[in-house]
């Protein structure tokens, strides 16, 4: 089993219909994140906890909004879906205990909003 | 912003050693560099990172410039499943938070 769980693995939306997507983590890591990666380009970062009441926007926020409803689950949510939202969204886990902080991806969600 | 610079491909055969490269010359002193290779339909792996010795692990090894201004994957002896694309990256503190930066990654291809 994953340690990193995404659901949906894929969802395909309308243009402003509100999607959730959803992460939980079975590694007890206090950290997680949310990125999103477009066809050809690397990963950027929309948001991130470093604990369940530390929320903070990375580099891409706008038209998103997250909840950390425990430690071990963390969820994205596209409020009015649009086309430029189609992408594929990983959510990652890192322990701010270890050494270097390596982070884990699970294994990805694919948005189309049509 | 810290960022990094690699080879959009490369190609290589099986069974023989491959270096990639990756520049980040505006690194600063307390930035990490991380190398996360991606397989296809998959999330990202953790590969190796390094502050300013060179590293090894099982799966590679990570050459740090004496400047710290570039760096290098070694995959001693690839294989086909090592057919991926390769993140160079630099984890980073931004306002006491640390974070990768992602770049657009070199995609390895290995030749049987």
């Amino acid at each position: 089993d994953a340690d990193v769980t995404q659901t949906p693995r894929n969802r395909i939306t309308k243009t402003g219909k509100r999607i959730m997507l959803e992460c939980s983590q079975t590694k007890g890591h206090d950290r997680m994140y949310w990125y999103r990666q477009d066809p050809g380009l690397g990963l950027r970062l929309i948001y991130y906890s470093f604990d369940v009441k530390d929320i903070n926007k990375g580099e891409i926020s706008d038209g998103y909004s997250v909840s950390r409803q425990a430690q071990a689950k963390f969820s994205l949510s596209l409020e009015s879906a649009i086309p430029n939202q189609t992408a594929l969204y990983f959510c990652a886990t890192s322990d701010s205990r270890g050494a270097g902080n390596t982070i884990y991806f699970g294994e990805g969600s694919w948005l189309t909003v049509v | 912003d810290a960022k990094t610079t690699q080879p959009n491909s490369m190609e290589s055969n099986e069974e023989e050693p491959v270096h990639l490269p990756c520049n980040h010359s505006t690194i600063s002193g307390t930035d990490y560099i991380h190398w996360y290779r991606q397989l296809p339909s998959q999330g990202p792996e953790y590969v190796i990172h390094g502050l300013t010795s060179n590293v090894n692990n099982r799966m590679a090894s990570l050459a740090i410039a004496e400047d710290r201004k570039s760096s290098t994957l070694i995959l001693h002896r690839a294989t086909l499943r090592d057919a991926a694309v390769y993140y160079c990256i630099l984890r980073v503190i931004i306002q006491g938070a640390q974070k990768l930066v992602f770049g657009q990654g070199t995609r390895l291809t290995i030749n049987p």
